[in-house]
């Protein structure tokens, strides 16, 4: 059982420059979140998805896209790489509220650094 | 009227000291409060977590407080041991009243335990 799978683990991207961040998981869980680290600031939400085809804006959603076509892949895109997306994103997922798969399980995260 | 705030950012404590790290929200409809364990390197990973209409739950070292008037949390991590050392994010979030699982972040507390 893998979990929530994230790769690539660590990137240097040229200011704008485009990536993708991919994030797997193998639990059948119904909901997905990318949250982005940065030193002192917690995690903030940028996007998250409740089902295949359906997903919604965080607390920072600028300069990021989503999309999830399965239930098991959500990957993050970046548009146009800026020195302010420098950050270590954590993709997460669980089942539904009061379901036996409930509960956050979080992937290993991605370092990326936008020079 | 969304944000979890968590005390200290950092925090120095001797081994078999009792570590405290208090968290404070503004939403009352908050629903669920989890604590989250993070190592250098790693995801967060759920620790212990508790729901509003209890006052107290313990695991092992790791009880968690929760004060509904003053809407306040705390961790409390008895005999405090070289490998708590890590990061901890309290959080909360809308369970009951809705459908998108969406976590709430403090901003983080950064013990380590001396020997």
């Amino acid at each position: 059982n893998a979990g929530v799978t994230q790769t690539p683990k660590f990137r240097i991207l040229k200011i704008g420059q485009s990536m993708t961040l991919q994030c797997a998981q193998d639990m059948n869980h119904n909901y997905m979140y990318w949250y982005r680290q940065d030193p002192g600031m917690g995690l903030k939400l940028i996007y998250y998805s409740v089902g295949a085809g359906i997903t919604d804006k965080g607390e920072v959603p600028n300069g990021y896209n989503v999309s999830r076509s399965t239930t098991e892949d959500f990957p993050l895109r970046l548009e146009l790489a800026a020195p302010s997306q420098t950050s270590v994103y954590f993709c997460a997922s669980t089942g539904t509220w009061g379901s036996s798969n409930y509960g956050y399980t979080f992937g290993s995260g991605t370092r990326l650094t936008v020079v | 009227q969304q944000q979890v705030k968590q005390s200290p950012q950092s925090l120095i404590v001797q081994k078999g000291g009792i570590s405290i790290i208090n968290c404070a929200y503004e939403n009352t409809a908050f629903d669920y409060f989890p604590w989250y364990q993070q190592f250098p390197g790693k995801g967060p990973a759920l620790l212990i977590a508790i729901r509003p209409d209890v006052s107290e739950k313990k695991e092992g070292r790791f009880t968690i407080s929760f004060n509904k008037s003053a809407k306040q949390f705390s961790l409390h991590i008895m005999d405090s041991q070289p490998g708590d050392s890590a990061t901890y994010f309290c959080a909360a979030s809308l369970q009951g009243s809705s459908n998108t699982g969406k976590l709430i972040f403090g901003q983080g507390t950064t013990l380590q335990v001396k020997p």
